[in-house]
């Protein structure tokens, strides 16, 4: 079946750091991948995503690349900020198929220090 | 436009009580989506609906679970009788298509404290 491996946490940094969080999947086809984040008391917002390989998913200063061959989507940020402190989800949906459910890694605390 | 919404946001019972978790998609959202994330695991999905029908319920974890869409629009989650292991987080999720590309919308949450 369908799995997504991530980076375990948590992971602290200082402002202004380089960021990358680890995510590898295994599922059959070019499934479509995302980044959900979770901030404190609130729920799950969709971070950035990529349909297919070799995209490039990006949003509020975040990239990720659909890489086939690794079967991974990295999370990076050249310089965090206090207010990314978050919960970090990498998650894919199968490419073929009925089912649409998303399926989860197991979530990347990050804390970023001032 | 409203984004989707769950009621209550917390809510904690004794074991072998009922509770009933409440989801509002957004507007227009045939497909609506539960999921859970228990003791800080992963987060894994319950079921699906595709407006009232229930597209894939292979998740739910057992005959204490009954989830419901009457007309289409929200849904409802009840767990009956509550265990202590069902205590976590409850998300639902509602997507305008079922396409790989169509994006899922989260709630905030309900968070179930089983004691």
């Amino acid at each position: 079946g369908n799995s997504v491996t991530q980076m375990e946490g948590p992971v602290t940094l200082s402002e202004e750091a380089f960021l990358t969080i680890n995510c590898t999947y295994t599922a059959t086809g070019y499934p479509s991948l995302f980044w959900y984040v979770q901030y404190p008391g609130e729920g799950l917002q969709l971070l950035l995503k990529a349909t297919k390989a070799d995209d490039k998913g990006s949003n509020k200063g975040f990239e990720a690349t659909y890489r086939k061959e690794t079967t991974s989507f990295h999370l990076e940020k050249g310089s965090v900020q206090v207010s990314d402190s978050a919960v970090y989800f990498c998650a894919l949906t199968p490419s073929s198929g009925s089912a649409r459910q998303l399926t989860f890694g197991s979530g990347t605390q990050l804390t970023v220090l001032p | 436009e409203a984004g989707v919404t769950q009621f209550p946001s917390h809510s904690v019972i004794e074991k072998g009580q009922t509770v009933t978790l409440r989801c509002d998609p957004i507007s227009g959202h045939d497909n609506l989506y539960w999921y859970r994330r228990v003791m800080g695991k992963e987060i894994k999905f319950l079921l699906h609906f595709v407006k009232e029908s229930k597209q894939d319920e292979s998740g739910m974890p057992n005959n204490r679970f009954l989830a419901e869409r009457t007309g289409g629009t929200y849904s409802t989650l009840k767990v009956q009788p509550a265990e202590l292991e069902d205590s976590g987080v409850y998300f639902c999720a509602s997507s305008q298509g079922p396409t790989k590309t169509n994006t899922q919308y989260f709630g905030p949450g309900t968070r179930l404290t089983v004691l």
